[in-house]
């Protein structure tokens, strides 16, 4: 089974960093681009950023520009998202997702609350 | 950045109506749009992608068209289980952007 586990979430103080991770299982993860996205409370969905497969690019986000990276394991199938200088707007669900000329599966998201 | 705006943004319907979903790109997109479904607390879920084609277990109610800068979901007969806020994307260029999302409700 095709499957994306996020961790790493939880509640941090404004101007602080967490590091998320996403574990994936059932595809050749080396083959794929890799997505993070959010979603806010109550809101929509927000594109954060992209790697390639074999982290040869990386794409942002304007809102996280500077403040988050990306990378990956590709030998331990593993996505991660770094978010230094965390704000109150980047509380949100965050999701990873894979990309093949779509985003599917995506992972069941995990929670990152940003507050003091 | 492409902006897509999505039509109508709130949308009540019974059971078994024909539902249609717009989506509007800034620029041309050729056939890069995929369409998901998400309910409360859950992640997306892809029903349609390069604009047209079902992914592996939609049912068959579903059904995308369109193409450059102007799509459409449809939603054939609606069911107790459609009732979601469905959101567009398009994968033609970064940053991946999402319309702002329809919410189907009962009626």
């Amino acid at each position: 089974e095709v499957q994306l586990v996020e961790s790493g979430g939880g509640l941090v103080k404004p101007g602080g960093s967490l590091r998320l991770s996403c574990a994936a299982s059932g595809f050749t993860f080396s083959d794929y681009t890799m997505n993070w996205l959010r979603q806010a409370p109550g809101r929509g969905l927000e594109w954060v950023s992209s790697i390639s497969s074999r982290s040869d690019y990386m794409y942002y986000a304007d809102s996280v520009k500077g403040r988050f990276t990306i990378s990956r394991d590709n030998a331990k199938s593993s996505l991660y998202l770094q978010m230094n200088s965390l704000r109150a707007d980047d509380t949100a669900v965050y999701y990873c997702a894979r990309d093949y000329v779509r985003f599917d599966p995506w992972g069941q998201g995990t929670l990152v609350t940003v507050s003091s | 950045d492409i902006q897509l705006t999505q039509s109508p943004s709130f949308l009540s319907a019974s059971v078994g109506d024909r539902v249609t979903i717009t989506c509007r790109a800034s620029q041309g997109i050729s056939s890069y749009l995929a369409w998901y479904q998400q309910k409360p607390g859950k992640a997306p879920k892809l029903l349609i992608y390069a604009a047209s084609t079902l992914q592996s277990g939609v049912p068959s109610r579903f059904s995308g068209s369109g193409s450059g800068t102007e799509f459409t979901l449809t939603i054939s007969s609606l069911q107790p289980e459609d009732f979601a806020t469905y959101y567009c994307q398009q994968l033609n260029s970064f940053p991946r952007t999402f319309g702002q999302g329809t919410k189907v409700e009962i009626k």
